[in-house]
């Protein structure tokens, strides 16, 4: 089992839709990445989150240490939101960023 | 502010040869990691380092290995080249020391074709 568990892998949604990603993880952490992801490779960081919600925009990101689960919500999707989203956590100990598979997004218009 | 900037961007090597990929943070920022990206196995840290020194390394063979100078510029090299190493190598700087405490900043990435 992966450390880190996004979840959809995959969504397909209508311009205007709300979106959720999910990334669950199963190690102690001390921080965790939102990271975006467009075609032709470069990453761009959305939110680290030690705890809380953060917000930018359109975008909202919450964690719940307790539970080992954070979201990704975007509000009145639009297409050019489509790009892969990975959450990264920050091991305590290993001291090193552990990826999950990425949820591929599409935004249709 | 310039962005993090990576060299080259793409390149094609054949099976046992070596490569240097090179790593510009940005300005200030002392703090540098790599990670390979591939189809198969996702997102995969390599290394990182802070000021010129290699603060942890990931679960790479030896013939990856990496080094960063007095300007915080870094260079990753990896030996003998096999298939399994095409990828798309990136690396990310931060300026609050590492990715615990602060924002990482990607540079566009170098992709690697191994033939």
């Amino acid at each position: 089992k992966n450390e880190v568990e996004q979840s959809p892998q995959n969504l397909t949604a209508q311009e205007g839709e709300f979106i959720t990603i999910n990334c669950s993880y199963s190690v102690g952490i001390s921080a965790l990445h939102w990271l975006q992801q467009h075609p032709g490779g470069g990453i761009v960081s959305l939110f680290m989150l030690s705890s809380g919600k953060k917000k930018h925009g359109r975008l909202i990101a919450t964690i719940n240490i307790q539970e080992k689960h954070s979201s990704l919500h975007i509000t009145a999707s639009h297409p050019r939101d489509s790009a892969v989203y990975i959450c990264a956590v920050y091991v305590v100990g290993a001291q090193k960023l552990v990826f999950g598979q990425g949820t591929r997004l599409t935004i249709n218009p | 502010k310039a962005g993090v900037t990576q060299t080259p961007r793409y390149l094609i090597k054949t099976r046992g040869q070596q490569v240097t990929l090179s790593c510009s943070p940005i300005s200030g920022h002392r703090s540098v990691s790599w990670y390979q990206q591939t189809p198969g196995q996702g997102l995969q840290f390599l290394f990182e380092y802070f000021s010129e020194t290699q603060r942890n390394k990931g679960n790479f063979p030896g013939r990856f290995s990496g080094r960063q100078f007095s300007n915080s510029r870094s260079e990753m090299n990896v030996s003998t080249l096999e298939l399994g190493d095409s990828a798309l190598y990136l690396c990310a700087s931060s300026g609050t020391g590492t990715a615990n405490t602060g924002e990482l900043f990607f540079g566009e990435g170098s992709r690697l074709t191994v033939l």
